[in-house]
């Protein structure tokens, strides 16, 4: 079945370094995607979201990139700071499905101070 | 304040009991979704509310039930049927249904069936 899956479970930066978290999706229907943080014992908190129509999009520190046509999506987080340390997801809206959310796995970012 | 509030934050159950999770938003969204998440896993869909009186099975809804009497509320009951309730549980509300707009997330009950 179509799923949303994540290159890299965990990943350890410097703090002040950029920060890059891949996701690659399967479905080429999707048209909405989504990247959350947790942190631990937490609810998700959204960061920033894209459309199909749109290759990048840019928030406060935070860039996501869509390629449709590798179907990759990245999250890159600039000058990362120890409070940026939790799990990231990504998520898609699938039309093949019932049409929600489905979500990856996650990868959790240490910052290293 | 607008938001999603969960209660309670952690919960104890013996097996065999059944459980009810509380979920409140006041954004006045029209679609609501529970959430399984345990260790290491993704966010897995149990069960999903577009309007109210109405409500769809999510991926994984066997041994839990819901009601949405109410625009507002969206409780979820954790039935002794549910093989393996232990896990964090999630509630989140959007604007409309569909997956085309974002989620906003409660803090979470993690709940401990022993």
């Amino acid at each position: 079945g179509e799923s949303v899956g994540l290159h890299l479970p965990t990943l350890s930066v410097q703090e002040g370094d950029n920060s890059i978290i891949n996701c690659a999706y399967s479905n080429s229907a999707s048209d909405y995607f989504i990247w959350y943080k947790q942190e631990s014992g937490k609810g998700p908190q959204f960061i920033i979201d894209i459309r199909s129509n749109m290759d990048k999009r840019q928030g406060q520190r935070v860039t996501v990139l869509l390629n449709k046509t590798v179907k990759h999506l990245s999250l890159q987080i600039a000058a990362t700071q120890p409070g940026d340390s939790a799990v990231y997801f990504c998520a898609e809206n699938s039309d093949g499905s019932q049409g929600n959310l489905i979500f990856g796995k996650g990868t959790k970012l240490s910052v290293k101070p | 304040d607008g938001g999603i509030t969960q209660s309670p934050k952690y919960l104890f159950r013996k097996e065999g009991q059944n459980v009810t999770l509380s979920c409140e938003q006041n954004l006045n969204h029209d679609a609501m979704y529970w959430y399984r998440q345990d260790p290491g896993q993704g966010l897995r869909l149990i069960y999903y509310s577009q309007i109210v009186n109405d409500f769809q099975k999510g991926d994984i809804a066997e041994g839990y039930s819901v009601s949405r009497e109410k625009k507002e509320s969206f409780p979820l009951t954790v039935t002794s049927a549910q093989k393996n309730p232990t896990a964090f549980y999630l509630c989140a509300s959007s604007m409309s249904a569909g997956g085309r707009y974002e989620q906003y997330f409660g803090p979470g009950t993690r709940l401990t069936v022993t």
